[in-house]
């Protein structure tokens, strides 16, 4: 059964990058790959996602030119970097992707990567 | 980007109780409509794809319903494990914008 593994917290400087990591565990990627952030107390927010077998990418508009997400050909692992952080990007980020082929929704999600932005 | 409004931000309600949550867009979006339920320090679960299919193994007692702009989530019998946050997300081809939220509470 398909698994997101995400990679483990990070702490951060103010105006530094971090890349997150998300492996498919027992299978590959069917579809997309999202990835989508809460802050301490707040709501869900999309960042973007990939197409790993396309190798296409959309970005929320907040987020044009800082964030990255890229993947292998294999869509076996999906990365999203984040550049020029501030303390606003302190949030638990999560990826997410669909276990069916052409669906953007996302039935199956990664245990989240917390960001902390200190400095 | 398409915008989602999502109403009300907060519902209080008890066990038994049939409950409706909104989300509307702010541009067309087809059916590209998800419901996902959200517990404390957990990832989001989704209940409910296309607007209206429910999702593997989600109870009868959440229906959704809706096209266009304007989408409903229907608890029909609040049980004590819905105690949670909800949100509506848009998944058009271009862009995936989340809903406010909607904690439901005793």
């Amino acid at each position: 059964q398909l698994q997101l593994v995400q990679s483990g917290p990070e702490l951060k400087k103010p105006g530094s990058s971090v890349r997150v990591s998300c492996r498919a565990s027992g299978g590959t990627f069917r579809y997309a790959v999202s990835w989508v952030r809460q802050a301490p107390g707040q709501g869900l927010q999309w960042m973007g996602r990939i197409i790993p077998l396309l190798g296409t990418t959309v970005y929320a508009q907040e987020f044009q030119g800082r964030v990255t997400i890229t993947a292998d050909r294999a869509a076996t692992i999906a990365y999203m970097d984040l550049k020029g952080l501030g303390f606003e990007d302190t949030a638990v980020y999560f990826c997410a992707a669909s276990t069916a082929t052409g669906r953007t929704d996302a039935d199956i999600w990664g245990q989240g990567t917390l960001v902390s932005v200190s400095s | 980007d398409i915008q989602m409004t999502q109403s009300p931000s907060t519902l209080s309600a008890s066990v038994g109780d049939r409950v409706t949550i909104t989300c509307r867009a702010s541009q067309s979006i087809g059916s590209y409509l998800a419901w996902y339920q959200q517990k404390p320090g957990k990832a989001p679960k989704l209940l409910i794809y296309k607007a209206s299919i429910l999702d593997n193994g989600v109870p009868s007692r959440f229906g959704g319903f809706g096209s266009g702009t304007e989408f409903t989530l229907t608890i029909s019998s609040l049980q004590p494990d819905d105690f949670a946050t909800y949100y509506c997300q848009q998944y058009d081809p271009n862009s995936g914008t989340f809903g406010q939220g909607t904690k439901v509470q005793i």
